[in-house]
């Protein structure tokens, strides 16, 4: 069975500073991926990074960063300078097997005060 | 590109009325997904199709609920009778392989009902 923890309910920061996201995951899976989803205030929930579990590189995006790590089974996701625009719920997600699911974590809001 | 579009943005229903919520994934996706999402449950998966076939409807409630998806391009999720407890936001998603994807769900704006 696989299962995400994100551990961090709710964040606040004060604006420009750094924050980091933690999510750990559980799968016996060799072959699987992970992703990251933001849910802002409006509602929508919006696709913002997909990994699978061969490519170990960091990646980053503008202020956005991901860390991967199979030896920790984490795949944390850390907001450089933060913004109130960041302020959201931000889920963790994965995927294995040959089935369609994503299993979620139960997200973590994140409030970034000016 | 368009993306998951769902209707009705709001619906307001009494008790005990029949409540249809529809979806149109994203064109050439072959899977749709339905979640429901409450603050004391969190996102919950009700059911999935692949191919327009019913996968997984392990996630929906009772029986008050179903779900069809009649072709590539259109899905329902109909609750009767409502109750007050079906109060959610309701999401439907849809994904598919290829062209660079791999499982990630694209999600809709979301049907906020309300059941009073």
């Amino acid at each position: 069975a696989q299962k995400v923890t994100q551990a961090q309910t709710e964040i606040s920061v004060v604006e420009k500073e750094d924050v980091t996201l933690d999510c750990v995951y559980e799968t016996r899976d060799t072959t699987y991926y992970l992703f990251w989803y933001k849910q802002p205030p409006s509602g929508e929930l919006v696709f913002l990074i997909r990994r699978n579990s061969f490519d170990e590189q960091n990646e980053i995006s503008g202020r956005y960063s991901w860390n991967f790590q199979k030896s920790t089974s984490s795949f944390n996701f850390t907001i450089t300078a933060s913004q109130v625009v960041d302020s959201a719920v931000y889920f963790c997600a994965l995927h294995t097997g040959a089935n369609s699911k994503l299993t979620f974590g139960k997200g973590i809001t994140l409030s970034v005060r000016p | 590109d368009a993306g998951v579009i769902q209707s009705p943005r709001h619906e307001v229903t009494e008790m005990g009325q029949e409540v249809t919520l529809r979806c149109k994934p994203i064109s050439g996706h072959n899977s749709l997904f339905w979640y429901r999402q409450t603050m004391m449950r969190g996102l919950e998966l009700l059911i999935y199709f692949n191919n327009n076939v019913p996968i997984d409807d392990s996630g929906m409630p009772e029986d008050r609920f179903s779900a069809k998806m009649p072709n590539a391009s259109f899905s329902t999720l109909k609750i009767q009778p409502s109750e007050p407890r079906d109060s959610a936001v309701y999401f439907c998603a849809s994904s598919g392989r290829g062209q660079g994807s791999y499982y990630e769900q694209y999600f809709g704006p979301g049907t906020r009902l309300t059941v009073t």
